[in-house]
């Protein structure tokens, strides 16, 4: 079965300064990856996917991600975040040929954007 | 623009108590979906849901739990007998068809606390 592993639980940063926050997970032939957001009081909202081709992706406000397979890495990156950008955010991997498109999710990295 | 939402935000209980948490899905939507995420721990998937069956569930997804969308706008997670291991956050998330390539629409959430 697949992982994942956000090694950071938190990254504090200040407002306009570039952010990486980092994904790895258990190796296979084939994933999908995927990253989500959830601001305080909403449910996980889809930042960006990996599905194939370019291993650059780019999401929603901003941001964008790396599929990097012989790291087994897919690291998010903003070059200059916003106080708004401040939430949880949860890196997960799919299985194509494991029988199931269900994601499995990691534990989830805290962004907090000081001014 | 359209939403998932839950009912309630927040539940207490205690031990041994039956609890039912609900959501209502997108309403075109036609999977339907409960994770879990125990504080500080990973989202965990616990069950998808598709023209009134059970499509996929997790091992966690044992006989104390149980789906069920008795109209045709809520989808329902009973716990039939809560332990203190059940207090975690509950996630609803519909699509509107299966696979990757279908967005899972996040609920805000239900955080259950087992007393």
């Amino acid at each position: 079965a697949q992982s994942v592993t956000q090694l950071d639980s938190q990254v504090p940063v200040f407002e306009e300064a570039p952010v990486e926050l980092r994904c790895n997970y258990s190796s296979s032939v084939s994933v999908y990856l995927f990253w989500y957001v959830q601001y305080p009081n909403q449910g996980l909202q889809l930042l960006l996917k990996y599905l194939s081709g370019s291993t650059l992706v780019k999401g929603i406000n901003g941001f964008e991600a790396e599929f990097n397979k012989s790291q087994t890495s897919f690291h998010l990156r903003k070059p200059s975040v916003h106080i708004s950008d401040t939430a949880e955010y949860f890196c997960a991997v799919s299985d194509p040929f494991g029988g199931s498109y269900i994601p499995t999710f990691g534990r989830g990295t805290s962004l907090i954007v000081h001014p | 623009e359209p939403e998932v939402t839950q009912t309630p935000s927040h539940q207490v209980t205690q031990m041994g108590q039956e609890v039912i948490l609900r959501c209502v899905p997108i309403s075109n939507h036609l999977y339907f979906y409960w994770y879990r995420q125990i504080l500080g721990q990973k989202v965990e998937f616990l069950v998808s849901f598709y023209n009134n069956e059970i499509s996929e569930k997790s091992e966690i997804f044992d006989d104390q739990f149980s789906v069920e969308r008795p109209d045709g706008s809520n989808f329902t997670l009973k716990i039939r007998s809560t332990k203190l291991e059940d207090s975690a956050m509950y996630f609803c998330a519909s699509s509107e068809l299966a696979g990757v390539s279908h967005e899972q629409y996040f609920g805000p959430g239900t955080r259950l606390t087992v007393t």
